[in-house]
């Protein structure tokens, strides 16, 4: 069993670069996939990155995903940042027999 | 274009069971290819799994919850089902059903908009 923790809160202002971290408790980050949901304001979580750094059809390239065995962690990075990045972002792996780990989410501001 | 939506009492009194269903549109609850989940969010923080099932009626559920929950699928109504019995204020939030692709990574690839459920007398 594993559990998968994020920043808090980021912020970033328009143009710029941030990368969210995913940090994996215990065992190999590379040991399962790992996927990046975005979620605004008073919508359902929408795919930003699946399979560790797939975009879904519709996501643009600013999207990357990427996984660090030295950190234990999985990064979500979005380049050339709009206002319109500015959600909650979540990471989410699994384990045999629990197929939803989710970590608690990155508050994303775009200033 | 798959379509999945929530429904069921938007209020449930403290130690009553909390019924949802999530009723699937343009694709078949039955396909061989995708498990089928339940998440929950209250109201400010972050996502919950619930539990997730097959079509065939295997099914994984959250270890803290599990004593609570049933989920079961009706693939004649192409809709899967949520109960949780003895709920509490704690058990206030958006409740999303959702398709999971067990061969990639689990990913959840479609979600409903979600039903807020309050826990309230």
């Amino acid at each position: 069993n594993f559990m998968l923790t994020q920043p808090h809160s980021m912020s970033e202002s328009p143009g710029k670069t941030v990368t969210i971290s995913c940090t994996r408790s215990s065992g190999s980050i590379a040991s399962n996939y790992v996927q990046w949901y975005q979620q605004r304001p008073g919508s359902s979580p929408t795919t930003v990155i699946y399979e560790n750094n797939q975009r879904p059809s519709g996501v643009p390239d600013r999207f990357s995903g990427s996984i660090d065995s030295s950190s234990n962690s999985a990064s979500l990075t979005i380049s050339g940042l709009k206002t319109e990045d500015e959600a909650d972002y979540y990471c989410q792996s699994y384990y045999s027999g629990n197929p939803g780990v989710f970590g608690g989410g990155t508050k994303l501001t775009v200033v | 274009q798959l379509q999945l939506q929530e429904s069921g009492p938007g209020l449930v009194k403290p130690s009553e069971t909390l019924s949802l269903t999530c009723t699937v549109s343009g694709g078949s609850i039955s396909s061989s290819n995708y498990y089928w989940v339940w998440i929950r969010q209250p109201p400010g923080k972050g996502l919950e799994w619930i539990g997730t099932i097959y079509y065939r009626g295997s099914a994984y559920y959250n270890p803290s919850l599990k004593s609570r929950i049933t989920i079961s699928v009706d693939t004649s109504k192409n809709q899967l089902s949520l109960r949780l019995s003895s709920v509490t204020a704690a058990d206030t939030a958006v409740y999303y059903c959702g398709r999971q692709v067990y061969s990639s990574g689990w990913h959840i690839d479609y979600w409903g908009q979600g039903t807020l459920v309050t826990v309230s007398s």
